[in-house]
């Protein structure tokens, strides 16, 4: 009865790679984000989908992709990924009209 | 630019008693104010949130807003080594499906 999931957990890989991140929520909220979480434990946004549209991007380079199928899935897709690219990746979800978040479990991403 | 400022710690205080953590932030026109837990190595946790200027007691939490000098604090009392965690003070400028604005949070170390 995961609330938010996220997929894979731990994320190895070399520099230059082209990766995914991927995110599901059985909450019914309509809203979901992506953060990013620095060495320095620096969490900020970097996207947010309503109901499957973008409303939010902030100033991330435009290496990182979201994609949202529907309104329960969220995905990262990140090109010619970089050393600076290593963070912990959360999305999260919430409800239209509210502003409480729930947050998934975090992707561990590190680039060699 | 939307700034949430906490201090970084670690707040270190002794089992049983009462642990205060501090934040501020820039933009008046915040309306949402939320308190996360996070445990090392886990994703943030909500255990409260506040909108009105005042007190609001959960438990053994309590969160205090004052608006007019743009503080929110969270008292934790009789505090447990189970406390000890980074605690993130978040902020919502708009009311409803926008991103919080995170401090970088204050550990806490709460000694046996």
């Amino acid at each position: 009865d995961t609330a938010v999931s996220q997929t894979p957990k731990y994320l190895v890989t070399q520099m230059g790679n082209d990766k995914s991140i991927k995110c599901e929520q059985n909450l019914g909220h309509d809203t979901m984000y992506w953060y990013k979480q620095d060495s320095k434990k620096f969490l900020k946004i970097m996207f947010s989908y309503n109901n499957k549209e973008l409303i939010i991007n902030e100033t991330v380079p435009n290496r990182f992709s979201p994609k949202s199928p529907d309104k329960a899935h969220l995905n990262l897709h990140i090109n010619s990924l970089e050393l600076g690219d290593s963070a912990v990746y959360f999305c999260a979800s919430s409800h239209q009209g509210t502003d409480t978040q729930y947050f998934g479990p975090g992707t561990r991403l590190t680039v060699l | 630019q939307k700034e949430v400022e906490q201090n970084s710690g670690p707040l270190s205080v002794p089992e049983g008693a009462i642990a205060s953590l501090n934040c501020t932030y820039s933009d008046r026109g915040s309306q949402s104010f939320f308190w996360y837990r996070q445990y090392s190595g886990k994703s943030p946790e909500l255990i409260m949130f506040i909108y009105s200027n005042g007190d609001k007691e959960d438990g053994r939490f309590t969160a205090q807003l004052n608006k007019a000098s743009q503080y929110v604090s969270l008292l934790i009392r009789d505090s447990q080594p189970s406390d000890s965690a980074t605690y993130l003070c978040a902020v919502n400028v708009l009311s409803g499906n926008t991103p919080l604005v995170f401090g970088k949070g204050t550990r806490l170390s709460v000694i046996a």
